[in-house]
């Protein structure tokens, strides 16, 4: 079956910009995370969806950074005003439930490059 | 604070080699245990898992990973790798009855023909 479809696969933009990262996780899968992984280093987690809500924002780096994620399916991740430290790419994975057991489906990620 | 540490940045091993990468976690709660791999140009994806029951847990291509409470590891072997196993090896822990999952930096595995 489809698995955790993210798009872009890649994006480049100049500083300042906004961007916009879309994931579709596994369809039935309640849980949804977005982690971020800088060159070199591990996944950082940034936010986790149960259903639609986000129980847990503390992860986000910036107020810069949201997440929303709607009919328990489809999930943004949206960073204004870009810097470059923002460059990463960008994972989500989903799973059946977040309880620490499930193990996570990943993703292609979004290669996001600041200039 | 929570955290998974991976000894072994990079390993550079011949083909028919024994492999192990090192996992320590810090966390003094139930956990479950996993470790993922991503192949060059490809999703990271599950190998293995622990919840319960034997430490030693068999995975996908031939790998294991042993599960040692007292010592807060979960090292991830293989007796004889493949040109195939090259890949970076991430280890995970989940925190029982909440969404955490902590991963550690990764392991970049090359093997060489």
């Amino acid at each position: 079956g489809a698995g955790v479809s993210q798009s872009p696969s890649n994006k480049v933009t100049e500083k300042g910009k906004d961007v916009e990262l879309r994931c579709d996780p596994i369809s039935g899968h309640t849980a949804l995370y977005w982690y971020r992984q800088r060159l070199g280093q591990g996944l950082e987690f940034l936010i986790y969806f149960q259903g639609n809500s986000a129980p847990d924002k503390s992860g986000l780096p910036s107020d810069r950074f949201s997440a929303e994620r709607t009919g328990e399916s489809v999930s943004t991740l949206t960073i204004q005003r870009t810097q470059q430290e923002d460059s990463a790419v960008y994972l989500c994975a989903s799973s059946l439930l977040g309880q620490g057991v499930q193990p996570q489906h990943f993703g292609d990620g979004t290669r996001l490059s600041i200039l | 604070a929570q955290s998974v540490s991976q000894h072994n940045h990079h390993v550079i091993l011949s083909e028919a080699a024994s492999l192990e990468l090192g996992c320590n976690y810090s966390y003094g709660g139930t956990v479950n245990l996993f470790w993922y791999v991503q192949y060059p140009g490809q999703h990271l994806q599950l190998l293995l898992k622990y919840f319960s029951g034997d430490p030693l847990v068999k995975g996908i291509k031939g790998f294991e990973a042993e599960f040692i409470k007292s010592k807060f590891s979960f090292n991830l072997r293989k007796p004889s790798v493949q040109w195939s196993d090259t890949a970076e090896y991430f280890c995970a822990v989940g925190v029982s009855g909440t969404y955490k999952y902590i991963f550690g930096t990764g392991t970049r595995l090359k093997v060489l023909a």
